[in-house]
């Protein structure tokens, strides 16, 4: 069964600082996907990561996946307020008959103070 | 821009009531699914739809739900006989492909009292 585990959970953190949220999963995956959830609202498709060494950046976040260690990194640069909301990332089975089933961590909750 | 569109926004229902979710996936997408979010709680999936089939479904997915596509645009999440677990913000989604990326609706939040 594949599981997906995000640390931190829950990241507090100051305008303008740097921090990673870093995703683990337990088997081979060839999709990583990472969407940002506003309080009460849906999931937004920040990137999708399709190959090992894959690396996107859309502002101040950049995401990278390393498919040997299992590992994606969801990077925050200068982080603003904006910013804050939930984080998750989810994964899609590489093997057998997944049909494009995404399993999700557990999310982290993002705040950004000044 | 394309996208995925659920209603209703929100259900309050009485326990053992019957419910049905419906979401009109984008037009050209080809694989439809169903997650639900407890509160404060991680995305879970429920079940995918291809080819006018069930293709998978988790444990949660008991014999009280079932999917539908009736039109060949709308895709509905029926649950026979609610429970007050089943209170939870459900989201349909849909891909194009096994390569692409799944778009999500704004969801349906279920309140079953």
């Amino acid at each position: 069964e594949l599981k997906v585990e995000q640390n931190p959970l829950f990241l507090s953190m100051q305008e303008g600082k740097n921090y990673t949220i870093y995703c683990n999963y337990s088997t081979t995956s060839d999709r990583l996907y990472w969407y940002r959830q506003d309080p009460g609202k849906s999931l937004e498709s920040l990137f999708v990561l399709l190959s090992n060494g894959a690396v996107k950046q859309e502002g101040r976040l950049m995401a990278s996946l390393d498919t040997k260690a299992r590992l994606s990194t969801l990077h925050i640069t200068a982080a603003v307020h904006d910013l804050s909301a939930t984080y998750f990332c989810a994964v899609v089975y590489a093997g057998g008959t997944s049909y494009g089933k995404l399993t999700f961590g557990q999310g982290t909750i993002l705040t950004v103070h000044p | 821009e394309p996208e995925v569109t659920q209603t209703p926004s929100h259900q309050v229902t009485q326990m053992g009531q019957e419910v049905i979710l419906r979401c009109v996936p984008i037009s050209n997408h080809l694989y439809f699914y169903w997650y639900r979010q407890i509160l404060g709680q991680k995305v879970e999936f429920l079940v995918s739809f291809y080819n006018n089939e069930i293709s998978e479904k988790s444990e949660i997915f008991d014999d009280q739900f079932s999917v539908e596509r009736p039109d060949g645009s709308n895709f509905t999440l029926k649950i026979r006989s609610t429970k007050l677990e089943d209170s939870a913000m459900y989201f349909c989604a849909s891909i194009f492909d096994m390569n692409t990326e799944a778009f999500f609706g704004q969801g349906t939040r279920l309140t079953v009292v």
